[in-house]
């Protein structure tokens, strides 16, 4: 079975101080992992993908994340946070053996910044 | 690439009477359309999966007759909310996969206000 935690439903952070989104996910077989963002009444952004290559994933405006697998982690982390990035945050995962490619969505985590 | 839209952006209806929601998938072939609900900070709620030219899986809970999914060809599927109430007010998003790609491409979402 598939599922995803994100730990924090609300996280504030000041302008230019590093940002932490946590996730942790469970998966019966080798997962993919998405960190998407949504600011208000806008669709989905995917800020980037984890699907087996490196554990270190980039992704777009400065954040990046890492796949643990012995913490079942997938962090979303960002040196420097910026007042565009206040929106609400969501990390999913899809089993790849899955092939319906369903997708598990976390609860979301709502990011405030603070000028 | 692998862009996704939805039409219309916003739509506001008379209780009772129904509303249909398009999904294209506009440089792709989408072998798999997935439709979502998502209320006020929430997170998205599966609705139903559909294949082309195949009838739509719905999630527990969500009635079929209420919800009308059509996935006639590879870039179309629409929704289709019949006897609408305000209830059924709420942020609809679609996706579409390719199959073997672990990965789904996200809608910008419709908004629908039921009066």
């Amino acid at each position: 079975a598939q599922s995803v935690t994100q730990l924090d439903s609300h996280v504030s952070v000041s302008e230019g101080t590093p940002v932490l989104l946590r996730c942790n996910y469970s998966s019966s077989y080798s997962p993919s992992l998405f960190w998407y963002v949504q600011h208000p009444n806008k669709g989905l952004q995917l800020l980037l993908k984890y699907t087996s290559a490196a554990t270190l994933v980039k992704g777009i405006n400065g954040f990046e994340a890492e796949f643990k697998k012995s913490e079942t982690s997938f962090h979303l982390t960002k040196p420097s946070a910026h007042m565009s990035d206040a929106a609400e945050y969501f990390c999913v995962v899809s089993d790849r053996r899955n092939t319906g490619n369903q997708f598990y969505f976390g609860t979301g985590t709502s990011l405030t910044v603070i000028p | 690439g692998a862009v996704v839209s939805q039409h219309p952006s916003w739509v506001i209806c008379k209780s009772g009477t129904s509303v249909k929601i398009e999904c294209r998938s506009l440089d792709f072939q989408a072998t798999t359309m997935f439709w979502y609900r998502q209320f006020p900070k929430q997170s998205l709620m599966l609705m139903a999966t559909s294949n082309e030219g195949s009838k739509a899986t719905y999630e527990q809970g969500v009635e079929k007759d209420k919800f009308l999914i059509n996935h006639a060809s590879l870039t179309l599927s629409t929704l289709t909310v019949t006897s609408a109430h305000p209830e059924d007010s709420s942020f609809y998003i679609c996706s579409a996969s390719l199959r073997r790609k672990y990965e789904q491409y996200f809608g910008p979402g419709t908004r629908l206000t039921v009066t």
